[in-house]
């Protein structure tokens, strides 16, 4: 099974500064069809979770443009340009490349100091 | 808009079943990868089951090969989820997903395994 490891396990930050999550895989996640299959996903408090990124760097619908996703191979990286206070929550990278099964990180929980 | 909603959670005892339910709308139903993720108290997700558009192929998580079997009916939108030989560490609360990318998630279900 792939492991997915995420850093840092939390990342308190300040409103309107940047934050950054790293993802790594176990395995390179680029599929033999050229597509890496690695997602990202927001959990606010009290709610399911919501994809914001799939492909390493395609934002979803309605997410906001201060979310982009880049990295290939097995290291990957979740970047929020300047965090607001609805950024709140815990992020978690997926792989769905070497499936099954699919594989989720640990989490990094986002608080605002 | 897509939307998922689960339904069937609850309380039951170690060695019991549960069916849990989702229902869906705003897409094709029947076109889609369906999946079933759990979320145990304050730990993270995994991912229990997947099964293709026509229902012919199915993959589970090790831990419940054998006990979990999920399914669907296309002219229902519905996926399922048959819970058997419940334990207590299959605690925790049930998403249903569309595609195996988890493109959508419905809002949850809790199934409490406890004596």
């Amino acid at each position: 099974d792939v492991v997915m490891t995420q850093s840092p396990l939390s990342l308190p930050v300040t409103l309107g500064q940047p934050a950054s999550i790293s993802c790594r895989s176990s395995q390179t996640l680029e599929h033999t069809d050229g597509i890496t299959y690695l997602s990202w996903f927001q959990q606010r408090p009290g709610h399911s979770p919501r994809r914001l990124i799939y492909n390493v760097s395609k934002r979803d619908s309605g997410v906001p443009d201060r979310f982009s996703g880049s990295g290939s191979g097995t290291d990957f990286t979740l970047n929020i340009s300047r965090v607001e206070a609805e950024d709140v929550g815990i992020y978690y990278c997926m792989q769905g490349t070497h499936w099954p099964p699919l594989t989720f990180g640990g989490g990094t929980k986002v608080e605002i100091k | 808009e897509v939307q998922l909603v689960e339904s069937g959670g609850g309380l039951v005892q170690p060695g019991g079943s549960l069916r849990l339910s989702c229902v869906v709308s705003g897409f094709s139903f029947d076109i889609y990868w369906m999946s079933w993720v759990r979320q145990t108290p304050g730990e993270g997700l995994e991912w229990v089951a997947n099964i293709k558009p026509d229902g012919s192929d199915r993959y589970y998580v090790d831990s419940v090969k054998g006990r979990f079997t999920i399914s669907r009916d296309n002219a229902k939108n519905s996926l399922y989820l048959q819970m058997n030989s419940l334990r207590a560490e299959d605690t925790a609360v049930y998403f249903c997903g569309q595609n195996t990318g988890m493109d959508a998630w419905g809002q949850g279900t809790t199934v409490t395994v406890s004596s």
